[in-house]
């Protein structure tokens, strides 16, 4: 049983293109996260949804763009992929937003632009 | 200055030898910390939490809390091989659930 999923694993694309990226968490949690791991490993929030509300909203392009349909699902939309946007992103879920929770990470989704 | 830093090693162990992982952070109003594990190529996995001033033990972990010196640890006991990895020290405002990351820290564990 995958407690936090995301899909595609790998996602390799061209500059300019757009791309979705989709996770899914079966553990109940009312908190998804969405982060950015560069290539020099650090590890960077980029959003936050609790109950579908957006609670967490980092410096990031609006190129990049959350949603979430329901509490279990929270997916990232890319517009206009930059060689820049190379990276793994790592979709996480939590409880609640206490700040005291354990966050539980997926398997992330290694993005590669050419 | 960062928020949180971490040296990023490589920390290089002999088998048997206690590891000490070292964090500290900027922001005095923190109140939650955690150590995670990142072995190469997986997703980050949550070894120890803290919140209070001391020591925390957990099997071959200890977490080691110092607000007054912004300071924190992870000592790993009679290391083994499958204990390398990155290891993350994260911090929490507390009423804030935004998770603030070190770089991480490299460690070797040498048969």
């Amino acid at each position: 049983d995958t407690a936090v999923s995301q899909t595609p694993k790998y996602l390799v694309t061209q500059m300019g293109n757009d791309k979705s990226i989709k996770c899914e968490q079966n553990l109940g949690h009312d908190t998804m996260y969405w982060y950015k791991q560069d290539s020099k490993k650090f590890l960077k929030i980029m959003f936050s949804y609790n109950n579908k509300e957006l609670i967490i909203n980092e410096t990031v392009p609006n190129r990049f763009s959350p949603k979430s349909p329901d509490k279990a699902h929270l997916n990232l939309h890319i517009n206009s992929l930059e060689l820049g946007d190379s990276a793994v992103y790592f979709c996480a879920s939590s409880p609640g937003t206490s700040g005291q929770e354990t966050q539980y990470f997926g398997p992330g989704t290694r993005l590669l632009v050419l | 200055q960062k928020e949180v830093e971490q040296n990023s090693g490589p920390l290089s162990v002999p088998e048997g030898a206690i590891a000490s992982l070292n964090c500290t952070y900027s922001d005095r109003g923190s109140q939650s910390f955690f150590w995670y594990r990142q072995y190469s190529g997986k997703s980050p996995e949550l070894i120890m939490f803290i919140y209070s001033n001391g020591d925390k033990e957990d099997g071959r972990f200890t977490a080691q809390l110092n607000k007054a010196s912004q300071y924190v640890s992870l000592l790993i006991r009679d290391s083994q091989p499958s204990d390398s990895a990155t290891y993350l020290c994260a911090v929490n405002r507390g009423s804030n659930y935004k998770l603030t990351f070190g770089k991480g820290t490299l460690l070797t564990v040498n048969p």
